[in-house]
């Protein structure tokens, strides 16, 4: 079957790092992808991986390893405004999206 | 602006009645997407739209029906057969192109009394 893991809460300071995991196991691979969602809104696009390594976008970066069906999302200099839901998805070989369940970062100040 | 919009925010209902849901999209994206959003869960493919006049099934269609008459608009109806109606209902469109990522609207949090 398809599955995607990711820890269900996790808390931070603001001013801290934080790095949030993501493991699949999918038919096929076509890429993967983070998304924000703060609660009750839309999830909203963050980055895409589909080749091995680092993608660096501003205080966000997102890793990934296919051998290992491993990503992870990390976020620097956090802000309160970064609370929200983190969803990692995979394309699968349909191109269609395999949703984790998300975390939920509390950041504390 | 370009965008994604459902509508209403929220909606109540009684059992035992179907529901539409709209969504409507000024990208000009040819693939639109229906997800059911539940508690601790991921989000859940109920039906998808590749193209005008064709969708598919997703994972969970049973008691939803949609169709795609207009490539701009992709409504979900839930009807009285989903045993379970109540959730937060996300609409989500596509470029073409396979890698791209889905963009989504607002959604609508359906409650059934």
């Amino acid at each position: 079957g398809q599955n995607i893991d990711q820890p269900t809460e996790m808390t931070a300071t603001e001013g801290a790092i934080v790095q949030i995991n993501c493991t699949y196991q999918t038919s096929g691979f076509n890429g993967l992808f983070w998304y924000q969602q703060h609660a009750g809104e839309a999830p909203t696009f963050l980055s895409y991986n589909v080749l091995d390594g680092l993608e660096e976008k501003g205080r966000f970066s997102s890793f990934l390893s296919r051998s290992k069906g491993y990503s992870y999302l990390l976020l620097k200099e956090l802000q309160m405004k970064d609370s929200a839901s983190y969803l990692c998805a995979v394309s699968d070989s349909n191109y269609q999206l395999i949703w984790g369940a998300g975390t939920k970062l509390i950041i504390k100040p | 602006d370009g965008g994604i919009t459902q509508s209403p925010k929220y909606l109540f209902r009684k059992e035992g009645q179907n529901v539409t849901l709209s969504c409507e999209q000024n990208l000009n994206h040819d693939a639109m997407y229906w997800y059911r959003q539940d508690p601790g869960q991921g989000l859940r493919l109920i039906y998808y739209s590749q193209i005008v006049n064709d969708f598919q099934k997703g994972d969970i269609a049973e008691g939803y029906s949609v169709s795609r008459e207009k490539k701009e608009s992709f409504p979900l109806t839930v009807t009285s057969a989903q045993k379970n109606p109540t959730a937060f209902y996300l609409c989500a469109s596509k470029d073409g192109r396979d890698y791209n990522e889905q963009f989504f609207g607002p959604g609508t949090r359906l409650t059934v009394l």
